[in-house]
């Protein structure tokens, strides 16, 4: 069956440190990836896709297909950075039509310190 | 323009009743998605509609649940015989044809079951 694991609910961090959220996937293929993000008393939007190669608001994405991961990286952390991050790797098979059901993590909430 | 809307924002409902939850697209998006988000549960994939395709019901957790798009818009989702376990927020998406990984959600309703 397919699986994302974000093991850590719960990640604190003081404001300038590095700060990685975890992501890993158990799909045989090659998924898609992408990660979302929900800011307090803000609707959950795309963050980034891991296609495009690109660098979000600080954030990058790392695919390990040997490892099966995906973390979320920034290299110094920002107060704004605090919210709940969902990881989604997707299969092309749940693509119809230009339809995707994304299959969430459980999220983690990261809290960034002062 | 105007985003994805949801409504009522918070219900409160009697164990046994019926519930009827709304979802306007964004226009011209021909995909929609109701997902659940739980506590200790994470993004739970509910159903999705694209165009004219026979909807996606795989997610939906039992027949008490049912959805349905009307006229390619707008989308109600329905809860018979409420049960405590369906107190959850109810998030709706939409996407545009060829995108669906970029779903824009809409701010959920809450729904409490006592």
């Amino acid at each position: 069956a397919q699986r994302v694991t974000q093991p850590e609910k719960l990640l604190s961090v003081f404001k300038g440190a590095p700060v990685e959220l975890k992501c890993n996937y158990s799909y045989s293929g090659s998924p898609e990836l992408f990660w979302y993000v929900q800011y307090s008393r803000q609707r959950l939007q795309l963050l980034l896709r891991h296609i495009s190669r690109e660098s979000i608001k600080g954030f990058t994405a790392d695919l390990n297909k040997g490892e099966t991961s995906f973390h979320l990286k920034k290299p110094f952390a920002q107060e704004e950075d605090s919210a709940m991050y969902y990881c989604a790797p997707q299969l092309p098979v749940f693509i119809i039509q230009g339809a995707q059901k994304l299959v969430f993590g459980q999220g983690t909430r990261l809290t960034i310190n002062p | 323009g105007a985003g994805v809307s949801q409504s009522p924002s918070n219900k409160v409902t009697e164990k046994g009743k019926d519930v009827e939850l709304r979802c306007d697209p964004i226009s011209g998006h021909t995909a929609l998605y109701w997902y659940r988000q739980s506590l200790g549960q994470g993004l739970e994939f509910l159903i999705y509609f694209q165009g004219n395709s026979a909807p996606d019901k795989s997610g939906l957790p039992s027949d008490r649940f049912s959805a349905e798009r009307t006229g390619g818009s707008v989308s109600t989702l329905t809860i018979q015989r409420t049960q405590q376990e369906d107190s959850a927020v109810y998030l709706c998406a939409s996407s545009p044809k060829r995108k669906g990984y970029e779903q824009y959600f809409g701010p959920g309703t809450r729904l409490t079951v006592t």
